[in-house]
């Protein structure tokens, strides 16, 4: 199984500051005949259902913001908040989706400074 | 917009059995892969189960394999996970969660299951 370790655990950031989360998995995370980078994150607000916000480590789901990116490759991958808003309070999750069993992060709880 | 609404979750005994349903709309629910999901209280998700578009492909996680099983009707917009031999650590939300290339696009608002005496 592919183990998937994020960091930091947590993180305070002030409004309006940049973030980065930190993502590592146990293997290269590469599928496909254009060997893409398979690996997603997700948002999960406070009593709902996790989110996807990006896909193939960089493609933004339709609808969420600019200030949310997708970086890396192979086995090390940030998701970066240029500007952090009151609503991006949340646990975020990468996920490995190049092999079964699917594998999640343990998650990065980010809250306002 | 695809919607996806489970139910069936309950507290149950250890050993006993709960069959959950995902239903489907907004989306042409016979197009896509689809998948549980499941997250125990303060942790991450865990996947559970995929089936393919026809329901003749299945894949477990070892933990639930020979004890849940997952199935669909198309016809009725529908995914069910049949869950027997429950036991405690199977307690959490379950989710489904539409399927596109592993990537989970969608997921419902999750239904809880206890396992407890």
């Amino acid at each position: 199984d592919i183990v998937m370790t994020q960091s930091p655990d947590s993180l305070a950031v002030s409004l309006g500051e940049r973030a980065t989360i930190n993502c590592k998995s146990s293997q290269i995370v590469l599928r496909g005949s254009n060997s893409n980078n398979c690996l997603a994150w997700y948002q999960q607000k406070a009593g709902q259902p996790p989110k996807l916000l990006i896909s193939w480590a960089s493609t933004r789901e339709s609808g969420v913001p600019d200030r949310f990116s997708g970086g890396g490759s192979g086995t090390d991958f940030t998701l970066t908040f240029s500007s952090l808003q009151a609503e991006d309070v949340a646990v975020y999750y990468c996920q490995q989706h190049c092999s079964l069993p699917l594998t999640f992060g343990g998650g990065t709880k980010v809250e306002i400074k | 917009e695809v919607q996806l609404v489970e139910s069936g979750g309950d507290l149950v005994q250890p050993g006993g059995s709960l069959r959950l349903s995902c239903a489907a709309s907004g989306v042409t629910f016979s197009n896509y892969w689809m998948s549980w999901l499941r997250q125990a209280q303060g942790k991450g998700p865990e996947w559970v189960a995929n089936i393919n578009p026809d329901g003749s492909d299945k894949y477990y996680v070892d933990s639930v394999k020979g004890r849940f099983t997952i199935s669909r009707d198309n016809a009725k917009n529908s995914l069910f996970l049949q869950m027997n031999s429950l036991r405690v650590e199977d307690s959490a939300v379950y989710y489904c969660a539409r399927n596109d290339w592993e990537v989970l696009k969608a997921w419902g608002q999750g239904t809880l299951v206890t396992v407890s005496s």
